[in-house]
């Protein structure tokens, strides 16, 4: 069974870093396209970014509010994705969802979602 | 960006009814075209992708169809668990996008 499994979020003051992490089960994931996706409450879903295996050259996609302030990364040996998050604004605040692409760009399986909140 | 425009975006409808919501993109995506639904407090589930194509395990009253910029999502026959948000998707470039959703409610 896939298994995504978030972790990391909490309260963080404007201008302040976060790490998310997503630990992954139940595929192949050194082969795997994974996304991060977030959702301001109450509002709809936005693609943060995306990373591919390395076996697919491991290219790094960020959305333009974003870039240059997140950093998605892997670790294949423990099949964890990772979000880093620094310079974090109060329009930050979302659940971030990683997400599976088992096809290309489409998100098969999604974790839970962790809860990112940044205010002073 | 290729911008999603989704309507409705509220729909109220009978346990029974055939529900339909279109997602018009910005420019042509060919049949680059996901469907999600995502229940409250929930993950998006993948319903629908390439446009038509269903993924496996979801009920047969669900189908998309559409290519190009217009695309449509259909419940043929609503049932009360399908009370959720719908949200179109498009993969046909770089960033992701997504309609702003379909909330549908039980009349």
């Amino acid at each position: 069974e896939v298994q995504l499994v978030e972790s990391g979020g909490g309260l963080v003051k404007p201008g302040g870093s976060l790490r998310l992490s997503c630990a992954a089960s139940g595929f192949t994931f050194n082969y795997a396209w994974m996304s991060w996706v977030r959702q301001a409450p109450g509002k709809g879903l936005e693609w943060v970014g995306r990373i591919k295996s390395k076996a697919s050259g491991g290219t790094i996609d960020y959305a333009a509010p974003v870039k240059g302030r997140f950093a998605i990364s892997r670790d294949d040996s423990k099949n964890t994705l990772y979000l880093q998050m620094s310079s974090l604004q109060p329009d930050d605040t979302a659940v971030y969802f990683c997400a599976w692409e088992a096809e290309v760009a489409t998100l098969h399986h999604w974790g839970q979602g962790t809860l990112v909140t940044v205010s002073s | 960006d290729i911008q999603m425009t989704q309507s409705p975006s509220s729909l109220s409808a009978s346990v029974g009814d055939r529900v339909t919501i279109t997602c018009q993109a910005s420019q042509d995506i060919s049949n680059y075209l996901n469907w999600y639904q995502q229940k409250p407090g929930k993950a998006p589930n993948l319903l629908i992708y390439a446009a038509s194509n269903l993924k496996t395990g979801v009920p047969s009253r669900f189908s998309g169809s559409g290519s190009g910029t217009d695309f449509t999502f259909t419940i043929s026959s609503l049932q009360p668990e399908d009370i959720a948000t719908y949200y179109c998707q498009q993969y046909d470039n770089l960033p992701l996008t997504f309609g702003q959703g379909t909330r549908l409610e039980i009349k």
